[in-house]
């Protein structure tokens, strides 16, 4: 089976902390994927990396940044926390097109992060 | 306009109800389109998939998708209290793209 692990399933910081969300998975998956879900936002696209060291910016990527040094492991990244970044993360991957061409997306358990 | 609208509900139905779920989107590019189902605390997984137009259907559930009206469609047959989760319907333009979600359904099955 996929595991796709998100290290911390709760968090709670203070505004203008560092926050690193790390997200590991076991399946060889080229392509992996940061979202963040909200009430009534529903699920929203940060970042994607398609490779070790490539990037993508997503729908909303103001705020975060990235770190795929290694295949299996993406990092989101809270440079300066603040409350508005209280939310559901979510971390996924898909093997590349090549492979499996349904796109279908394995998550993880989520991180839920608040900001006093 | 959005991408891809989605009812929110909450939607409650008794046991054994047939339950629609749907999605519109307005781009007609889309070829993939998934269905994940989200139970409290938990990440999605998926839960039927179909490529273009068309129907599947897996056990109880069906999978319905009508690109002339850029509308897709998920039944659930004799509906359970485990059916109890939001559903959030996804598409893309092909495997590599990242996918495009609605902002899901919250269903509660009552026994």
């Amino acid at each position: 089976d996929v595991k796709v692990t998100q290290s911390s399933r709760y968090l709670v910081k203070r505004t203008g902390e560092k926050v690193f969300l790390e997200c590991v998975q076991d399946m060889d998956h080229e392509n992996m994927f940061w979202y963040r879900q909200d009430p009534g936002l529903g699920l929203r696209l940060i970042y994607f990396s398609y490779d070790v060291k490539m990037k993508e910016k997503g729908d909303i990527p103001e705020g975060y940044s990235v770190s795929r040094e290694k295949k299996e492991r993406f990092s989101l990244i809270l440079e300066s926390a603040s409350t508005n970044q209280t939310s559901m993360y979510l971390c996924a991957s898909t093997p590349p097109s090549g492979r499996v061409d349904t796109g279908e997306l394995f998550f993880g358990e989520g991180s839920r992060l608040t900001v006093l | 306009q959005k991408e891809v609208e989605q009812d929110p509900g909450p939607l409650s139905v008794p046991e054994g109800a047939i339950v629609s779920l749907n999605c519109t989107y307005s781009n007609s590019a889309f070829q993939y389109f998934m269905w994940y189902r989200q139970y409290s605390r938990k990440g999605p997984e998926l839960l039927m998939y179909t490529y273009s137009s068309g129907n599947k259907e897996d056990g109880r559930f069906t999978a319905q998708v009508d690109k002339s009206s850029k509308y897709i469609s998920l039944f659930i047959r004799d509906s359970q209290p485990s059916d109890s989760a939001t559903y959030l319907c996804a598409m893309t333009f092909s495997g590599n793209t990242p996918l495009v979600f609605g902002k899901g359904t919250r269903l509660s099955v009552i026994a």
